[in-house]
């Protein structure tokens, strides 16, 4: 069964800075591509950033670009978001999430974590 | 990096089929077999039903299913289930190695 345990969640002050992590077993995560999905409370399902299996491949949303920084260590089979400069709209339960596709970002999210909740409140 | 469109709400009676389309564009939909469907009930992690346009994962009932026609991705779920009640998003991939998510579709089996 692949499990992945989201990490380094909680409240924080707009402009501050948070680490997500996310640990996945069960799976060898260094064939796959990772992501990082949010959502806000009451709303939908919003893509953040993913990661290519050797990290050469990185995408980040428009919303988060410069801000945000996707990495991984596949010899610690973890996955993290480096969120900096925080703001309100980033509220949200962060989801890690497995890409579907072989060696490639694209094939979809197969195995997802529980998520870790963001707040960024004043 | 606009959403993709899908139509906000969907209803149908048990043992009817609907489908829920996803629009998006000539540089996402359109250039891609890259189109995944989630199911997601409330206070639930999402669920893979469909990958690469209409490819299911193991254990995804076969009453789901996906396709695509130009700019369009459709998930047609067949004999409706009270199980089905949820909320449905479409996913495509876009350049440059970014993702896209529609707004969702709540479904409402009556």
């Amino acid at each position: 069964e692949v499990l992945l345990v989201e990490s380094g969640g909680g409240s924080i002050q707009p402009g501050g800075s948070l680490r997500l992590s996310c640990v996945v077993s069960g799976v060898t995560i260094d064939e796959y591509a990772m992501h990082w999905v949010r959502q806000a409370p009451g709303k939908g399902l919003e893509w953040v950033s993913g990661i290519s299996f050797n990290s050469v491949t990185i995408g980040y949303a428009d919303s988060v670009k410069g801000r945000f920084t996707i990495s991984r260590d596949n010899a610690e089979s973890s996955l993290y978001l480096q969120m900096d400069s925080l703001r309100p709209e980033d509220t949200a339960l962060y989801y890690c999430a497995k890409d579907a596709r072989l060696l490639q970002i694209g094939g979809g999210f197969d195995s997802w974590g529980q998520g870790t909740l963001v707040t960024v409140s004043s | 990096q606009s959403a993709l469109t899908q139509v906000a709400s969907m209803s149908g009676s048990p043992g009817q089929s609907i489908t829920i389309s996803c629009t998006g564009a000539s540089n996402d939909i359109g250039s891609y077999n890259l189109v995944s469907w989630y199911q997601q009930h409330p206070g639930k992690v999402p669920k893979l039903l469909i990958y690469e346009v209409n490819k299911r994962p193991s254990g995804v009932s076969d009453r789901f299913s996906g396709s695509k026609s130009g700019n369009t991705a459709s998930l047609t779920i067949s004999g409706l289930q009270a199980e089905d009640e949820a909320d449905y998003y479409c996913c495509s991939y876009a350049p440059v190695s970014t993702l896209i998510f529609g707004a969702g579709t709540k479904v409402t089996v009556l």
